[in-house]
């Protein structure tokens, strides 16, 4: 696609249930990241992907935390037991290769209550 | 590890102001630098970047230079507008492994007519 584009855009989960938050990354982009924007604060990393291996996952916040991506593309976080810290705008990126710029997408906005 | 520290927000400036955010940086090697543009309800844009020193990256009239001497990467912009009302990120690029980005906390800019 033209963009990254992330799915839903807005999720209200109640706590203690799963999510799975969708990243669509542009066509042929390679290297594929997640980040977390929490209220007030900067942008905090957790996983990255290049290809379909994740070399750096050393950002997950907890083993609840967890993400895949499939035929190079599509990636998904699953965040199981969510908790009201969790709460959070996730961000997904993507690029050509290390060392480039990214795109984002526009994010989704969780809200665990 | 490699940091970023911008300058405190919120910043509130009149329309055709001059804008400096100040940005430092704490890194190994020679990261590439960028600055990243997050409109109200948007995602994040890449707005301008350099990739070595004394390079100057440009872009919708704002600028930055990489200086290697006081590890900063200041942005300016002459005449600021309303349009400009943001947060900014600034950003390295890591030298090492997944050469994820490296974010500051964001400063919020509001530019009044």
């Amino acid at each position: 696609g033209a963009g990254v584009s992330q799915s839903p855009s807005n999720k209200v989960t109640e706590k203690g249930k799963d999510v799975e938050l969708r990243c669509d990354p542009i066509s042929g982009h390679t290297a594929l990241y997640w980040y977390r924007q929490s209220l007030g604060q900067g942008l905090e990393f957790l996983i990255y992907f290049q290809g379909n291996s994740a070399p750096d996952k050393s950002g997950l916040p907890s083993d609840r935390f967890s993400a895949e991506r499939t035929g190079g593309s599509v990636s998904t976080l699953t965040i199981q037991r969510t908790q009201q810290e969790d709460s959070a705008v996730y961000l997904c990126a993507s690029s050509w290769g290390l060392g480039d710029g990214y795109t984002f997408g526009s994010g989704t906005r969780l809200t665990v209550v | 590890g490699d940091s970023v520290t911008q300058m405190e927000g919120p910043v509130t400036l009149s329309e055709e102001a001059f804008l400096t955010i100040n940005c430092t940086y704490t890194a190994t090697g020679y990261p590439s630098l960028f600055w990243y543009v997050q409109y109200p309800g948007e995602g994040l844009q890449l707005l301008l970047k350099a990739t070595k020193a004394d390079d100057k990256g440009s872009n919708k009239g704002f600028e930055a230079t990489y200086r290697k001497e006081t590890t900063s990467f200041h942005l300016e912009k002459g005449s600021v507008q309303v349009s400009d009302s943001a947060v900014y990120f600034c950003a390295l690029s890591e030298q090492q492994g997944a050469q994820k980005l490296v974010f500051g906390q964001g400063t919020r800019l509001t530019i009044n007519p």
